[in-house]
């Protein structure tokens, strides 16, 4: 599994979209890129995740650069519900162990 | 829904009692999970089960820890002689065989020792 790198925290106005970034310049070309965020007093719940294309969900969307040495978690609209830590991983193919950084802290400004 | 549930959600101890904690995952998951979470960090991994088998240990899974999974089902985790390093949040999550699935985490069980 690839290392990762993200900030230690960001902070966001409530409604406005935030950009959460994450490097992971040893990437495999098999490893997928997945995330995770961790509201307080709760386990881990998970976000989206991606191989090569850009991915979309109901919650989140997830780029993908072309090289795949970074990716970055977009929310389209900040809300006070979506303040947490959140986590990059990857993981290799077939690989059932997720590797867990400190992430990043995300604040929303009402 | 019924997501991962884990029981009991807190536990006190004293320093060289045992403890076990339980874990039910979603019911159409054979995979299942077991992690810890100390304050600050992200969790680490401890071990894996594919239905019932135990097929990877973490280092960090010392031998008094003992996680079983009988069943296939519900998962129990159980740490003998706990020790103040033991003090962590313990995370359970499932998911399904396939490709890259995705892990769903239970609320976790945190324990303090005394």
């Amino acid at each position: 599994d690839a290392k990762t790198t993200q900030p230690n925290s960001m902070e966001s106005n409530e409604e406005e979209p935030v950009h959460l970034p994450c490097n992971h310049s040893t990437i495999s070309g098999t490893d997928y890129i997945h995330w995770y965020r961790q509201l307080p007093s709760q386990g881990p719940e998970y976000v989206i995740h991606g191989l090569t294309s850009n991915v979309n969900n109901r919650m989140a969307s997830l780029a993908i650069a072309e090289d795949r040495k970074s990716s970055t978690l977009i929310l389209h609209r900040a809300t006070l519900r979506d303040a947490a830590v959140y986590y990059c991983l990857s993981s290799g193919a077939g690989s059932y162990q997720l590797t867990f950084g400190k992430g990043t802290k995300l604040s929303v400004i009402p | 829904d019924t997501g991962v549930s884990q029981d009991p959600r807190h536990k006190i101890t004293k320093r060289g009692q045992n403890v076990t904690f339980r874990c039910d995952p979603i019911s159409e998951h054979n995979r299942l999970y077991w992690y810890r979470q100390t304050l600050g960090q992200g969790p680490e991994f401890l071990t894996y089960f594919q239905n019932e088998a135990q097929l990877e240990k973490s280092r960090l899974l010392s031998d008094r820890f003992s996680a079983e999974r009988p069943k296939g089902s519900f998962s129990t985790l159980e740490i003998q002689r706990t020790e103040q390093g033991d003090s962590a949040m313990y995370l359970c999550a499932s998911s399904s065989t396939g490709y890259s699935q995705p892990q769903h985490f239970g609320d976790g069980t945190r324990l303090s020792i005394l």
